[in-house]
């Protein structure tokens, strides 16, 4: 089946600082989301991002979908932004959505 | 998008026994989805509830282990069965914000299960 990884799996910033994560998957697939999970486990949808970039704010992501990868910049950080950063593709074979291994982001004031 | 209560929040419960989880949507929707995400894990998908027939469950999930019921289009249970250590883990329900596959996906806000 498609493997989607994810790099860094951690990452420690200092507040204000800029930051990219990165979302390589194995195969072609029909969407890409971003999820954020905070530190209570809550799952936040950021973006829905198949093609092309969108911002919402600090944050913006791009997706390359001939070379499979998707990017999530962080701009300006803050306290707010540490959790688990997860991408999820769907299989275009299976309809399935397949997350990716995540990235632990800590953003230290 | 769909605002989805999904309880109890977290509990505690004993070897041996079983807990159902409740999720609820304030809309009719098509698409609703179980997840599991084991400690430090990623999510991983249990079943698609489906709306008046079985539930379809993925590779490593049967039904006498995670029985799944749907109802109707707001609600939707998963009954973690028989319970071992090795079930605890939070427990997702999530939506399909447009009724599709391709479209966004979200979350409740996790059962968070330890079992003793």
């Amino acid at each position: 089946g498609i493997q989607v990884e994810q790099s860094p799996p951690d990452l420690i910033l200092q507040e204000g600082a800029n930051s990219t994560l990165r979302c390589n998957f194995s195969d072609s697939v029909n969407n890409l989301q971003w999820f954020h999970q905070n530190p209570w486990g809550q799952l936040i949808n950021l973006f829905y991002i198949p093609s092309g970039t969108k911002q919402n704010g600090r944050l913006s992501a791009t997706t390359v979908a001939t070379e499979r990868y998707s990017l999530l910049y962080i701009s300006s950080s803050q306290t707010t932004d540490s959790g688990v950063y997860f991408c999820a593709v769907l299989s275009g074979a299976t309809n399935k959505l397949i997350f990716g291994t995540g990235t632990l982001l800590a953003v230290q004031p | 998008s769909a605002v989805i209560s999904q309880k109890p929040s977290r509990d505690i419960c004993q070897r041996g026994t079983s807990l159902t989880i409740q999720c609820q949507v304030d809309s009719q929707v098509t698409m609703m989805f179980w997840y599991r995400q084991q400690p430090g894990q990623s999510l991983t998908l249990i079943a698609t509830a489906n709306q008046g027939s079985e539930a379809t469950y993925e590779s490593g999930f049967v039904i006498d282990k995670f029985p799944i019921s749907r109802p109707n289009l707001t609600f939707s249970t998963l009954t973690v069965s028989n319970m071992s250590p090795e079930d605890s883990s939070i427990y997702l329900c999530s939506v399909a914000e447009s009724g599709e596959y391709n479209s966004p996906l979200h979350f409740g806000n996790g059962t968070r299960l330890t079992v003793t």
